[in-house]
């Protein structure tokens, strides 16, 4: 069965840094999805890309955040410059048409 | 944006015992998915349920859209259910996830 992949599973950065989180969608899925998950809280909602562009951004996703889909596999999240308060699970998601399919996870740890 | 309610917020079961999550949601969606988030932090998808019932072994799911709920049922639980239940919902596909259900099950 076809699913979602994300890389790294866990990622240490120092505060400051930039990082890029990247995530293999399902192919032929067409929209993608980045979410998050600080420690003991619920999941949120950051983006929604479809069609190579933006579609829908919730308010976390701010100027230091950024997305791409590089090539025909790849949907990547960049954080320019972490802070300690980006420390979390990012989820990658990938929808053919309503049913959403979230890959593993990364856990980024900023120090 | 949609609110959703999840009950209890933890659930202590013994093993073998029977139990039922419930999700409430402030608005009309077209998706409702719940998850079963496992001690590694992976979102497992159980049920991709917008309206009508499922069952997929010990495990089964309503969804009553017209009332905004949907329920989760765990059957003769065992300790490996134990983890936070997530109840997920849209509407034009962005989800909204409530705060989770906490369940332990202890043998």
């Amino acid at each position: 069965e076809p699913e979602v992949t994300q890389t790294p599973s866990h990622q240490v950065t120092q505060m400051g840094q930039e990082v890029i989180l990247r995530c293999v969608p399902i192919s032929n899925h067409l929209y993608f999805y980045w979410y998050r998950q600080i420690l003991g809280q619920k999941v949120e909602f950051l983006v929604s890309f479809y069609n190579n562009e933006i579609s829908e951004k919730s308010e976390i996703f701010d100027d230091q955040f950024s997305v791409e889909r590089p090539d025909g596999s790849n949907f990547t999240l960049k954080i320019r410059s972490t802070k300690l308060e980006d420390s979390a699970m990012y989820f990658c998601a990938s929808v053919a048409i309503l049913e959403q399919f979230f890959g593993p996870g990364t856990r980024l740890t900023v120090l | 944006g949609i609110q959703v309610e999840q009950s209890p917020p933890d659930l202590i079961l013994q093993e073998g015992a029977n139990s039922t999550l419930r999700c409430n949601f402030s608005d009309s969606v077209n998706n409702l998915q719940w998850f079963h988030q496992n001690p590694w932090g992976q979102l497992i998808n159980l049920f991709y349920i917008p309206s009508g019932t499922k069952q997929n072994g010990r495990l089964s799911a309503t969804t009553v859209a017209t009332e905004r709920y949907s329920l989760l049922y765990i059957s003769s639980s065992q300790t490996t259910d134990s983890g936070v239940y997530f109840c997920a919902v849209g509407r034009d596909y962005k989800l909204s996830f409530g705060a989770g259900t906490t369940v332990t099950v202890r043998a």
